[in-house]
C-alpha cells in the first residue's frame, strides 16, 4: 500500500516568506509526527497529532511554527516569516499505536513510518 | 536534553565485516528502536526492542538492550556495501505524557567499502 508522502520534496524560499509543508500519512494511522533534521544532525521532534488534536506541541521552536491536521489525515506544517535557521529537512511520520496487552491505559509499542521529507532552504 | 547518544559518530569497514553501533540514554524507556536513513531523507524502521527484552534478531541485525546501563547496541553481521547509511536509535520514554513520542540520537554514519 501507499506509504507516507510529503510535498513539496524541495522548497526554496526567501527570508521572511511563509511556507506550507504537507504530509499525507498512511491511511488509518491515527498518530502523526513532525520532525526537523538539520544537516548532519539527528531528528528534532516538533509536534505530535492523535487524530486531529495535538496533545504535544512541545517541540515547536517558536510561535512562527504551527501545524494542523484535518479529517484525521492530512497535516500541514506552516512556518511564518521564515528565517535562515529554519533551513532543514522536515520529516513527517505516522503510526498506528498499539496498546500493551493486559494493561489499561498502557504504553504503546509502535514503529513510525516516515515520509521522504521536505528539504527547506531559506535564502 | 538529548535522550539518545550514539557512538561512534562514524564507522568505516570493509564488506563482509561486522558493524557495531552503540546507543546510550538517560531516562527509563518503554522501548528502543533503531532506524536507518539513506541520503538524508526518510527513515526506515529496522527493529524495536522492549524494555523487558535483552536481545532481538532480525536477519543480519542483532540488537541488545541493557537497561541497567541504559544502553543498546546494533550489530550488523556480514556487512554489504548496500548497508551504507546513517543509523539512529530512538527511545520511547517511560512515564511520558506523549503517546509513542520518540527521541532520536545523533546517529552513526556507516560506510561499507566493497
Amino acid at each position: 500500500g501507499a506509504g507516507v508522502s510529503q510535498s513539496p520534496s524541495n522548497k526554496v524560499t526567501e527570508k521572511g516568506k511563509d511556507v506550507e509543508l504537507r504530509c499525507d500519512p498512511i491511511s488509518g494511522h491515527t498518530a502523526l509526527y513532525w520532525y526537523r533534521q538539520s544537516l548532519g544532525q539527528g531528528l528534532e521532534f516538533l509536534i505530535y497529532f492523535q487524530g486531529n488534536s495535538a496533545p504535544d506541541k512541545s517541540g515547536l521552536p517558536s510561535d512562527r511554527f504551527s501545524a494542523e491536521r484535518t479529517g484525521g489525515s492530512v497535516s500541514t506544517l506552516t512556518i511564518q516569516r521564515t528565517q535562515q535557521e529554519d533551513s532543514a529537512v522536515y520529516l513527517c511520520a505516522s503510526s498506528f499505536p498499539r496498546r500493551r496487552p493486559g494493561t489499561s491505559g498502557g504504553r504503546s509499542y509502535n514503529e513510525q513510518f516516515f515520509g521522504p521529507g521536505t528539504r527547506l532552504t531559506v535564502l | 536534553s538529548q535522550q539518545g547518544e550514539e557512538d561512534p559518530q562514524a564507522l568505516s569497514i570493509q564488506e563482509g565485516e561486522n558493524a557495531t553501533m552503540n546507543c546510550s540514554y538517560k531516562t527509563s524507556i518503554n522501548n528502543l528502536q533503531w532506524y536507518r536513513q539513506n541520503s538524508g531523507r526518510g527513515l526506515v524502521h529496522l527493529i524495536l526492542i522492549r524494555s523487558n527484552e535483552r536481545e532481538k534478531h532480525s536477519g543480519r541485525l542483532r540488537v541488545t538492550l541493557d537497561t541497567s546501563k541504559k544502553s543498546s547496541s546494533l550489530l550488523i553481521t556480514a556487512s554489504r556495501a548496500a548497508d551504507t547509511a546513517s543509523y539512529f536509535c530512538a527511545t520511547d520514554h517511560a512515564g511520558g505524557t506523549s503517546y509513542g513520542k520518540l527521541t532520536f540520537g545523533q546517529g552513526t554514519i556507516l560506510t561499507v567499502h566493497p
